[in-house]
């Protein structure tokens, strides 16, 4: 059964780095078959998708995010990652892991989430 | 970017009936749509891939249509379990983005 488990601080303050992981298990994060991505939910429910790194480090990238934003992969540790700098309220969110099926299509796997809060 | 903008925003059906929701994008993502069901509490699950094939373990009563910038996601008979938000999301083009969700509301 694949599972991922996000990982990280849950409270930041403004101009801080968030750094979250992402702990991939029951699959090969090595596969061509996907991309290991983010996507976070604001409290208004709305979802936003940040970007996504496959195993060689392609990345693709929010363009609303780019220049805070940074994603890596660790192939031996099975795990992904991401960096967000500058934080601010507005980056207060449930941050989720989740892996793109690039030939099926469609987020399949989700991790169960990790709530972020920037606040002063 | 792709704006998605799916309707109504709230929907309430009675069990055993059917519901229809709708996702229309600003312009053609031809049939690169996928649909994603969100219970309260839980992080959201992919129902339908590529506009109208549904995914693993998804019942039958679900299904998934449209290309271009119309798409609609049908449940043919509501079941209690089925209250939850409904978000379309395109991958035809960088950034991905998501409709703001149906919230499907059980009379």
């Amino acid at each position: 059964q694949v599972q991922l488990r996000e990982s990280g601080p849950g409270l930041l303050k403004p101009s801080q780095t968030l750094s979250l992981t992402c702990s991939v298990s029951g699959a090969l994060i090595t596969s061509d078959a996907y991309y290991w991505s983010w996507i976070r939910q604001y409290p208004g429910k709305g979802l936003e998708w940040i970007g996504s790194i496959d195993h060689r480090g392609n990345i693709h990238q929010n363009p609303s995010l780019q220049s805070r934003l940074f994603l890596a992969i660790d192939t031996s540790k099975g795990q992904f990652s991401l960096r967000l700098s500058s934080v601010i309220a507005a980056d207060t969110a449930v941050y989720y892991c989740a892996r793109d099926d690039t030939f099926l299509r469609g987020f399949d796997v989700w991790g169960q989430g990790t709530v972020v809060t920037v606040s002063s | 970017e792709i704006v998605m903008t799916q309707s109504p925003d709230t929907l309430s059906v009675s069990p055993g009936e059917r519901a229809t929701l709708s996702c229309r994008a600003s312009q053609s993502v031809n049939s690169h749509l996928d649909w994603y069901q969100q219970k309260p509490g839980q992080a959201p699950r992919l129902l339908v891939s590529r506009a109208s094939t549904r995914a693993t373990g998804v019942p039958a009563r679900f299904s998934a249509s449209g290309s271009g910038t119309e798409f609609t996601l049908t449940i043919s008979s509501l079941q209690p379990e089925d209250l939850a938000v409904y978000y379309c999301q395109q991958y035809t083009a960088f950034p991905f983005t998501f409709g703001q969700g149906t919230t499907l509301e059980i009379k």
